[in-house]
């Protein structure tokens, strides 16, 4: 399995709902990554988990918030989210160092009403 | 700090004619080079790295990178370009745990 899935691939949601984000890989990889890409930008990087525990936090607002149940999944938990939160939320793997090379899921686009 | 550019917002060019999609770089140390495309609503696909060794790197798809250490750069290109080219193209440094992409170059393969 060489691939990163992701669901929802659509949502829509209330700035008042809870919701989240998940991500699942069994490619082994013992990193895995939130970014957050807007309309004909580069993504930018949300959050790095590096075995399971959280590495990096990119000054996220708190409305955001990651979790790493096991190796092979990754959520992102959304709360009380605004409307320029809006965006295209892609997940990644890759093993630790990233000097193999990323693979991406195939993103949740989110738009908050 | 490290930083990649990518000095084309749009490239097009015809089918079957060669494509370069342009990609300049500044790191301290050794960089570790990629290309990634990208179709609409979708994820990144890996094109291809550079990391060590040969300057010429095939990759996915019919695409190779051409990495030059004198002019930092690391320009994308294929012989003969198809209309399902037609893409967003990142490139990307990295270091530890974190990619800075360029802010990408939409590719256009005009029939």
């Amino acid at each position: 399995d060489t691939e990163v899935t992701q669901t929802p691939k659509h949502l829509v949601m209330g700035m008042t709902n809870k919701k989240s984000l998940k991500c699942e890989q069994h490619m082994g990889h013992r990193a895995m990554y939130w970014y957050k890409q807007k309309a004909k930008k580069p993504p930018e990087l949300m959050f790095v988990y590096s075995y399971e525990k959280l590495s990096i936090n990119e000054s996220v607002p708190s409305r955001f918030s990651p979790e790493c149940p096991n190796s092979s999944l990754l959520n992102l938990h959304l709360h009380a989210l605004q409307p320029e939160d809006s965006a295209l939320y892609l997940c990644a793997s890759s093993q630790p160092g990233g000097t193999v090379g990323y693979t991406f899921g195939s993103g949740t686009r989110l738009t908050v009403v | 700090a490290q930083s990649v550019a990518q000095p084309e917002d749009q490239v097009n060019v015809a089918e079957g004619n060669p494509l370069t999609v342009k990609c300049t770089y500044s790191v301290s140390g050794n960089p570790y080079l990629f290309w990634y495309v990208q179709y609409p609503n979708r994820g990144l696909q890996f094109l291809l790295k550079y990391i060590t060794g040969d300057n010429l790197v095939k990759g996915s798809y019919g695409f190779e990178a051409e990495f030059n250490k004198s002019q930092t750069s690391f320009h994308l290109k294929k012989p003969s370009a198809l209309v399902s080219d037609s893409a967003l193209y990142f490139c990307a440094v990295t270091g530890t745990y974190k990619y800075i992409f360029g802010t990408g170059t939409r590719l256009k393969v005009l029939a």
